[in-house]
């Protein structure tokens, strides 16, 4: 079973800075990656697929870069909406897992 | 609009069983595989399985497999969760998502998400 590790487990930031989250896989997972956001009381939203495309209506401070076992996901200038919990997830090998996330909070 | 609806909360007692369900529309229900994920209180998402509702195949985490029962019926296009015996320990958000490959390799991407039901397994 592939292990995804998300790291940094809390990111403080402020708004209008640059975010960068990292998800490392314990094996290579292809380009078959995806990046979740989840906010308070919400069920997650898709946010990018196969580690680089935006889901529809995605905006475009956020990309997905990576390949193989390390990816990224950044988000070029936070808005106060984006602060939320970031989940990676693989669909490489089964059973498909996530990673145990990433909490971006106000700093 | 393409949506997915899911049951109530449920409060059950250890040893009961339950279903849950969760209702597609807006797309073709039988075109994709919906599956189920789980969120224990104040921990990250777990992937449980997933139901083809076209032809009822199935597939499930090894950490669920035989723990739970993932179904679906396509005339209603709706999907199920059922335990046969609850424990405390199944106390948890349940999401149920619509997954998709976009191209190639296993359809495990979640594109669709339900709101959430919330299981209470309490004495």
């Amino acid at each position: 079973e592939i292990v995804l590790t998300q790291s940094p487990a809390t990111l403080s930031l402020s708004p209008g800075e640059r975010a960068t989250l990292s998800c490392r896989a314990s094996q290579s997972v292809s380009n078959f990656l995806a990046w979740y956001q989840q906010k308070p009381g919400q069920a997650p939203r898709l946010l990018i697929y196969d580690a680089s495309n935006r889901a529809t209506g995605i905006p475009a401070r956020f990309s997905g870069s990576g390949s193989g076992t390390d990816f990224t996901l950044t988000i070029s200038s936070l808005e106060p909406e984006d602060f939320a919990v970031y989940y990676c997830q693989q669909r490489s090998n089964w059973p498909p897992g996530f990673g145990g996330g990433t909490e971006v909070e106000i700093k | 609009e393409v949506q997915l609806v899911q049951s109530g909360a449920e409060v059950k007692k250890p040893g009961e069983s339950l279903k849950i369900s969760c209702k597609g529309s807006g797309y073709r229900f039988t075109g994709y595989w919906i599956g189920w994920v789980r969120q224990m209180p104040g921990k990250g998402l777990e992937w449980m399985g997933i139901v083809n509702p076209g032809d009822s195949d199935t597939r499930y985490s090894p950490s669920f497999q035989g723990q739970v029962t993932i179904s679906a019926d396509k005339s209603i296009s709706t999907a199920y969760l059922q335990w046969s015996s609850l424990k405390a320990s199944d106390t948890a958000m349940y999401y149920c998502a619509r997954h998709r490959t976009y191209g190639s390799g296993n359809p495990c991407t979640m594109d669709v998400w339900g709101q959430g039901t919330t299981v209470t397994v309490s004495s």
